[in-house]
């Protein structure tokens, strides 16, 4: 059974029309994390949120905002995709701080 | 800066033979390693982990080793399984500060039946 659930698994945008990515949990865990993944790269972070704290990565763009509207719930928001943004955005949650992260399937997001 | 560095960006391996994973990292603060293996079109699934206090940790087929004064571990699959093909990525972070992974680049693994 899925615990980490990202909708949709694959979306497309046109160049400057905003689009939300969606998290789901079922593992009550305090923790959630939004990666961006490029071809043959490892995975970056974005941000996350312990709880209702929000913690932005220095080098995350503007562009990109979260909402965590409930424990279960996180939201990506990019809000003017550019063509550099095509990627896999993947979402994970963590129980504690020293626990392996569990991760969803990802989206994978194409700009036209 | 990569903290975290996977340098081979593939391997090939014989069906029943070993495979061995290499990663290296630079920040001393690290105290947590993680291996994540993923499949095409599924996210990364945890696989084993090492606390800096140890060498060692085997779990089943999996065994992974950490030298610290080297900033050195590695994944050992013994033996190899053709299902054992999937990219894996080695992570790292310091439990300290915040559970904040910092991956490698990931290595793709082929196991040949």
């Amino acid at each position: 059974d899925a615990m980490v659930i990202q909708n949709p698994r694959y979306q497309v945008t046109q160049f400057g029309k905003p689009v939300t990515l969606s998290c789901s949990q079922t593992l009550n865990h305090n923790v959630m994390y939004w990666y961006q993944q490029k071809s043959s790269q490892a995975p970056k972070l974005l941000f996350h949120y312990y709880d209702k704290d929000f913690n932005n990565e220095a080098d995350t763009p503007d562009n990109f905002q979260s909402r965590r509207p409930n424990t279960s719930f996180c939201f990506l928001d990019i809000r003017s995709p550019g063509l550099g943004d095509a990627a896999m955005y993947l979402c994970a949650t963590q129980g504690q701080l020293n626990q392996p992260q569990h991760f969803g399937d990802g989206t994978r997001l194409s700009i036209l | 800066d990569q903290q975290v560095k996977q340098n081979s960006p593939s391997l090939s391996v014989q069906e029943g033979r070993i495979s061995i994973l290499n990663c290296d990292y630079t920040n001393s603060m690290f105290d947590y390693f993680l291996w994540y293996k993923k499949y095409p079109a599924e996210g990364p699934t945890f696989l084993i982990s090492i606390s800096s206090i140890k060498d060692k940790n085997e779990d089943g087929r999996f065994t992974v080793f950490l030298n610290k004064s080297a900033k050195h571990l590695s994944l050992h699959i013994v033996p190899s399984q053709p299902g054992d093909s999937a990219v894996y990525f080695c992570a790292a972070f310091n439990s300290g500060n915040t559970g904040k992974l910092i991956f490698g680049q990931g290595t793709t693994l082929q196991v040949k039946p």
